[in-house]
């Protein structure tokens, strides 16, 4: 699976878009990029993944760069509720995939009033 | 519907002492994980299960083992628990993912787990 490098913190003013980068510059064809974050204490919860198209759900969108060597993740309108550890990881999707995560450090995302 | 818990939410123990700490699931996923965090870190998988009475190894998986007799429950034992085992113990869910499908994983509240 591509190693990805994140910053490891970041502000932004509530009510403002959070976008942040992740860089996966030896990403493979069949390998999908997935977001996670932590909020504190709590297990991981999943916001959104894709391949090379970008891709929008309720949490977040996903801007995948043509190349597909970085991504960014952006919170339209960041709350205080969003200031949490954001994990960008890539693997291979498919069902002779067992699912494993490796998670690196990702980015500390902190929202100020 | 409690999705992922894990049991106990706290423990301490001494050096050498055996524990085991529980998994359960009412989301009837097939597939089911262990991660360790420690401070500062991100989680590291120790094991993992594709389906009932299989498991396999992840990237930490000294000192512990698991077991997945029942599809919704997924144990991990520490047999000796040293200092080292000292972090925050996660467990994780999902159903296999297909072709061009993803399903997520659903993770537990997570078990403070202390060794003196």
């Amino acid at each position: 699976d591509a190693k990805t490098t994140q910053p490891p913190s970041m502000d932004c003013a509530e009510g403002r878009a959070a976008n942040l980068p992740c860089n996966h510059s030896t990403i493979s064809g069949n390998e999908y990029v997935y977001w996670y974050r932590q909020i504190h204490s709590q297990g991981p919860q999943y916001i959104i993944h894709g391949l090379k198209n970008n891709e929008t759900n309720e949490m977040a969108s996903l801007i995948i760069t043509e190349d597909r060597k970085s991504s960014t993740l952006i919170l339209p309108h960041a709350t205080l509720r969003d200031t949490a550890v954001y994990y960008c990881i890539v693997r291979v999707a498919g069902s002779s995939n067992t699912g494993k995560l490796i998670f690196g450090q990702g980015t500390t995302l902190q929202v100020k009033p | 519907n409690a999705g992922v818990t894990q049991t106990p939410k706290f423990r301490v123990l001494k050096t050498g002492q055996s524990m085991t700490l529980l998994c359960a699931q009412d989301m009837n996923h097939e597939y089911m994980y262990w991660y360790r965090q420690d401070p500062g870190m991100g989680l590291r998988l120790i094991h993992y299960s594709v389906g009932e009475g299989t498991t396999a190894k992840g990237e930490v998986p000294d000192g512990y083992n698991v077991s997945r007799l029942k599809k919704q429950n997924f144990l991990l034992g520490l047999e000796s628990a040293a200092p080292s085992q000292t972090s925050v113990y996660f467990c994780a869910s999902s159903y296999p993912s297909g072709v061009t499908s993803y399903n997520e994983q659903f993770f537990g509240p997570g078990t403070r787990l202390t060794v003196l």
